[in-house]
């Protein structure tokens, strides 16, 4: 079954507000994934934190990942019509080259110019 | 940056076909590459993890006499759906993640198969 699960499913905001998606996970990980897909496109990654850090930052991004409660979340601030796109969590049990990712469900962020 | 090229981007063929998809490194070398597949509004599902020189590792359910996996060399890994049928349509991406330990995986920009 799929490690993560993000909430909500869809999310609907204007132009400048921020945008937050959270992530829950099932079992114990080495880092969490965040991944960004536009329609009919591969994906990108936006940001990586591991099991040992709280809080990331990278531009207008902000992660934080909880291991107690297994759960992270994404903020974009100050959201683009062009920040449009489906918001993957992913974790990863290994570090290197071997290791595999789970893809949570996906949560489609619609930005209102 | 790090750039994966999938080849094709889409794809259109009768039922009965194989369909191959390449998917390569472009500036760095990959012992290891992923193959996703995705059904619309749905996540990505592993299908197997591709390793250089060696047998591919099949996840639960994934046929590998149906999807053949060949990782010839550290850039290339390549796809191929055999006697594909209509159920087989869907959005395969692969990811390759470099050999030098601490990066994430980079993804192709998916194949788009349709099966007719």
């Amino acid at each position: 079954s799929q490690q993560g699960e993000e909430d909500p499913q869809a999310l609907s905001i204007q132009e400048g507000e921020n945008a937050t998606m959270n992530c829950s996970y099932k079992t114990s990980i080495n880092n969490l994934q965040w991944y960004r897909q536009n329609s009919g496109r591969g994906l990108v990654h936006l940001i990586l934190i591991r099991s040992n850090e709280r809080e990331k930052h990278s531009g207008r991004l902000r992660v934080t990942l909880d291991t107690s409660k297994k759960s992270s979340s994404l903020l974009i601030t100050a959201s683009r019509a062009a920040d449009t796109a489906s918001y993957f969590c992913a974790t990863a049990y290994l570090t290197g080259a071997n290791s595999k990712l789970t893809f949570g469900k996906g949560i489609t962020l619609s930005v209102r110019p | 940056g790090a750039v994966v090229s999938q080849h094709p981007s889409w794809v259109i063929c009768k039922s009965g076909t194989s369909v191959k998809i390449e998917c390569r490194s472009l500036d760095f070398q990959a012992t290891t590459m992923f193959w996703y597949r995705q059904f619309p509004k749905q996540s990505l599902m592993l299908m197997a993890t591709s390793n250089e020189g060696s047998k591919a590792t099949y996840e639960q359910g994934v046929e590998k006499d149906k999807f053949l996996i060949n990782h010839a060399s550290l850039t290339l890994s390549t796809l191929t759906v055999t006697s594909a049928h209509p159920e087989d349509s869907s959005f395969y991406i692969c990811s390759a993640h470099p050999s030098l330990g601490g990066q994430p995986q980079h993804f192709g920009d998916g194949t788009r198969l349709s099966i007719l």
